[in-house]
């Protein structure tokens, strides 16, 4: 069965923080990884990642992708209250579309 | 970047009764659109795939007769929760596939929440 667990499920910093969230897969047909950032409403984008070894960078956000291993990991650093979120996971399949999302993780950050 | 948008924002109703979404790419055209539900606290559950001018494909455990999809142009797909019960309520997003030459990408419609008293 296709799957994508995040982890950890929920996590707790203080701003200046940096923290890694971690995301891993076994999905058949994979075609590439997103990283969305979720707050009150729909999921915004923030990386898809296809190749492994590769970062993707965003400012105080970064991403890299390990196809060998099946998992990607989201950098933040220097954490700000508005960085405060659910970001989730997804694995795009090949020839279907589809993408399967993971579990979330929810961040907060403190003052 | 692609827009997709979503009405209502919220819906309130009462059980028993019938509530409509309405998903629409506003700057493209999408052959194919996606309706996920997410729980509280939970992640996105795809619901089924919409496609223009045929029936929709629903996930395992998706009742076809309770969400009604209906996709009769390129740009809008609906989402029709009939005779909605209290366990329906929940946050309904859609999605678009945009399709370039060598890529596609969903993008996400801003969710609907939807209340069943």
């Amino acid at each position: 069965e296709d799957k994508v667990v995040q982890s950890p499920l929920s996590l707790v910093v203080h701003e200046g923080d940096t923290v890694t969230l971690n995301c891993s897969y076994e999905v058949t047909n994979f075609r590439s990884l997103l990283w969305y950032k979720q707050e009150k409403k729909a999921p915004t984008f923030l990386f898809m990642l296809t190749s492994s070894g590769i970062e993707k960078k965003s400012g105080r956000l970064s991403s890299i992708l390990d196809k060998k291993e099946l998992f990607s990991i989201l950098n933040i650093t220097a954490t700000q209250t508005g960085d405060s979120a659910v970001y989730l996971c997804a694995v795009d399949q090949s020839g279907t579309y589809k993408y399967i999302f993971g579990t979330g993780t929810r961040l907060k950050v403190l003052a | 970047g692609a827009v997709v948008s979503q009405h209502p924002s919220r819906v309130i109703c009462k059980s028993g009764t019938s509530v409509k979404i309405e998903c629409r790419s506003l700057d493209f055209q999408a052959t194919t659109m996606f309706w996920y539900r997410q729980f509280p606290k939970k992640s996105l559950m795809l619901m089924a795939t919409s496609n223009e001018g045929s029936k929709a494909t629903y996930e395992q455990g998706v009742e076809k007769d309770k969400f009604l999809i209906n996709h009769a142009s390129l740009t809008l797909s609906t989402l029709t929760v009939t005779s909605a019960h209290p366990e329906d309520s929940s946050f309904y997003i859609c999605s678009a596939l945009h399709t370039g030459t060598l890529s596609y990408e969903q993008y996400f419609g801003p969710g609907t929440r939807l209340t069943v008293t």
